[in-house]
């Protein structure tokens, strides 16, 4: 168990580009949740998969945003045609289990930088 | 919608001396609630949770919460702080039913002062 993983810890990117943000979960964990998080504010849910399937997606997730799971591994965000307001940190968690047995792992996240 | 308070953006305690952060949840049931922990460059670590039965929760690192139905309330206790437990504290609340989708709070950041 080596913990949920994000990928790249820092990006620097400039507005109207694209960026992609890739979150491998522990191994077996079904779900996996993105979180966004400002500066001074708790994590936002932004989509959740489980296996393969995204289950539900917050009002948050513009159109701007997609994420994938392919085959319920790992998981990608993508936000194209950024803006200075979508400066954040960007959480994954994974979990197995449900009800009292579910538990969440979070990542260290990927620190964005819109300029 | 469920939503979570923190009323207390920063505390400020003594390393030895008593801590409770406050908590004060919105749900039309009883909900699942949380405490996590986040420490600067690491990830959310969950201290403890309340699902159902006891409603005093003890959770890692000598942290415990009570869950107080009447007050809407899930207030985080520890007897005594030491220095490395300076961090950010979020509160959460889950909904019942599936996957419960952690809401969370802003968040109180701890200071502690030697």
């Amino acid at each position: 168990d080596t913990g949920v993983s994000q990928n790249p810890r820092h990006k620097i990117t400039k507005r109207g580009q694209n960026v992609t943000f890739r979150c491998d979960p522990i191994s077996e964990h079904n779900r996996l949740y993105w979180y966004r998080q400002t500066l001074g504010q708790g994590p936002e849910f932004l989509t959740y998969f489980q296996n393969e399937a995204q289950l539900e997606k917050s009002r948050l997730l513009s159109d701007r945003f997609s994420a994938e799971r392919p085959k319920g591994s790992f998981s990608t965000l993508e936000i194209q045609r950024t803006e200075q307001g979508d400066s954040a940190m960007y959480l994954c968690a994974s979990s197995s289990g449900t009800g009292n047995n579910e538990k969440l792992f979070f990542g260290s996240g990927t620190q964005l930088s819109v300029l | 919608a469920q939503s979570v308070t923190q009323p207390d953006i920063h505390i400020t305690v003594s390393e030895g001396a008593s801590l409770e952060l406050r908590c004060n949840y919105s749900y039309g049931a009883t909900p699942y609630l949380f405490w996590y922990v986040q420490s600067p460059g690491q990830g959310l670590q969950l201290l403890l949770k309340y699902f159902s039965g006891d409603t005093l929760v003890q959770g890692i690192k000598g942290f415990e919460a009570e869950f107080k139905r009447s007050q809407s309330s899930f207030n985080l206790r520890k007897p005594s702080v030491h220095w490395s437990d300076a961090a950010e504290y979020f509160c959460a609340v889950g909904a019942r039913g599936g996957s419960y989708i952690p809401t969370f709070g802003r968040g109180t950041s701890l200071i502690v002062h030697p």
